[in-house]
């Protein structure tokens, strides 16, 4: 079956640790998506990447970086410098560029940083 | 810039009642729309989507129409289940300020309780 993986589904961490979250998509896809979700606060895009190689900050990249080295994969790492790491993470992708395409998700990574 | 805004939760309803969560939106050019809905712990699911003006999207007894003129996204649906209890999210695709990327840009989610 086609879709998109995120792993672990719950993470755990000291405060001061890099931490880095997997995703990966069987879909083809050329855009993959990173967001944060924090209640009553929807979701927030960190990074996005369009294409391999390539990538883009979203409106919260502080404290957070990416890397699109296959086309399948867009791992994300939580950084020391992000002050509050604590949020559910949730990754996406999309079909190619273009206004009437949805993002497929994937079933998230809850982050619990102490 | 682009915005969404949907009307905030908590919503309570009887299993069969009829459910209305409202949207409107701000955008540059003519975005497409979207409603997620999202399960307790899971991620986000598409329900339905439009991308012009009058289209109606529906999936599962839901359903929204894109109004232009009123710059809104209603989602209904006509007897609600207890399974149709989540998060819904209503989300619009359109260009990002002076780029050629197009985001989504989501509401702030609205939870539905349905009851028996």
């Amino acid at each position: 079956d086609g879709g998109i993986t995120q792993s672990p589904k719950y993470l755990f961490r000291k405060e001061g640790q890099n931490v880095t979250l997997s995703c990966e998509q069987n879909l083809n896809h050329d855009a993959m998506y990173w967001y944060r979700q924090d209640p009553g606060q929807g979701l927030r895009l960190i990074y996005y990447s369009q294409i391999v190689n390539d990538f883009q900050k979203g409106d919260i990249a502080e404290g957070y970086s990416v890397s699109r080295e296959k086309k399948e994969s867009f791992p994300l790492t939580v950084t020391s410098a992000q002050k509050n790491p604590t949020a559910f993470y949730l990754c996406a992708s999309r079909p190619q560029s273009g206004i009437n395409y949805e993002q497929y998700f994937g079933p998230g990574t809850r982050l619990t940083v102490t | 810039g682009n915005s969404v805004t949907q009307m905030e939760g908590p919503v309570t309803l009887s299993e069969e009642a009829f459910l209305t969560i409202n949207c409107t939106y701000t955008a540059t050019g003519y975005p497409s729309l979207f409603w997620y809905v999202q399960y307790p712990g899971e991620g986000l699911q598409l329900l339905l989507k439009a991308t012009k003006a009058d289209d109606k999207g529906s999936n599962k007894g839901f359903e929204a129409t894109y109004r232009k003129e009123t710059t809104s996204f209603h989602l209904e649906k006509g007897s609600v289940q207890v399974s149709d209890s989540a998060v819904y999210f209503c989300a619009l695709s359109g260009r990002s300020s002076g780029g050629s990327n197009y985001k989504l840009t989501f509401g702030k989610g609205t939870l539905l309780t349905v009851n028996p």
